[in-house]
């Protein structure tokens, strides 16, 4: 069983059109995130919510917008789409709680393409 | 805000050859992780390190923590080309937030 899975895996669009992202995650964990990584592989937060709520929100413009229906789902719709938005974006889960050290489990990504 | 940094940025290395690539971090951080990416797949975990002076091992990469300098190291010993991908460093902020370093892309030719 994939224990973090995202959809799609691949993702092109035009500009302008509005999508999103599905993430779930079956272990349980009580935190998730979104991740963008740039053409350069550099990885960066944008994204954490713990058991529902939004607990970190980066400098991100808010044509993102993550949304949790539960603690095993986190989804990323995306507004307005632009050629910067072309990334490969990636969800994690980790369980986040005082004296457990869990590692962050990581999606296969999905790779966004704007033309 | 914790900042991260890893170098080098990109490492090529003949086969049997040992190197280390370093981590730097700026702040306080819980711990400190190790993770692995190949080309178009996502990240793999492959160390955590919970305190100062830890030091963990799987096969041929061996990994190790010092909290009063802020660095974390990955040692490479006797490289084979089954270890080229890239190498991410990740410290923890504010208990959750995971900051990844830039990243190591390595390269083990014969």
């Amino acid at each position: 069983d994939t224990a973090v899975s995202q959809t799609p895996k691949y993702l092109v669009t035009q500009m302008g059109n509005d999508k999103s992202i599905k993430c779930e995650q079956n272990l349980g964990h009580d935190t998730m995130y979104w991740y963008k990584q740039d053409s350069k592989k550099f990885l960066k937060i944008m994204f954490s919510y713990n058991n529902k709520e939004l607990i970190i929100n980066e400098t991100v413009p808010n044509r993102f917008s993550p949304k949790s229906p539960d603690k095993a789902h986190l989804n990323l719709h995306i507004n307005s789409l632009e050629l910067g938005d072309s990334a490969v974006y990636f969800c994690a889960s980790s369980q986040v709680w005082r004296g457990v050290d869990t590692e962050a489990f990581f999606g296969q990504g999905t790779r966004l393409t704007v033309v | 805000e914790l900042k991260v940094e890893q170098n080098p940025l990109f490492l090529s290395m003949q086969e049997g050859k040992n190197y280390t690539i370093y981590c730097n971090y700026s702040t306080t951080s819980d711990r400190l992780y190790w993770y692995r990416q190949d080309p178009g797949k996502s990240l793999e975990s492959l160390f955590v390190l919970l305190s100062n002076g830890a030091v963990k091992q799987e096969g041929r990469l061996m990994a190790s923590l010092d909290t009063k300098a802020r660095l974390s190291t990955l040692h490479i010993t006797a490289a084979v080309h089954d270890l080229s991908a890239t190498y991410f460093c990740a410290g923890v902020y504010n208990t959750d937030k995971l900051i990844f370093g830039t990243g190591t892309r390595l390269q083990v030719f014969p």
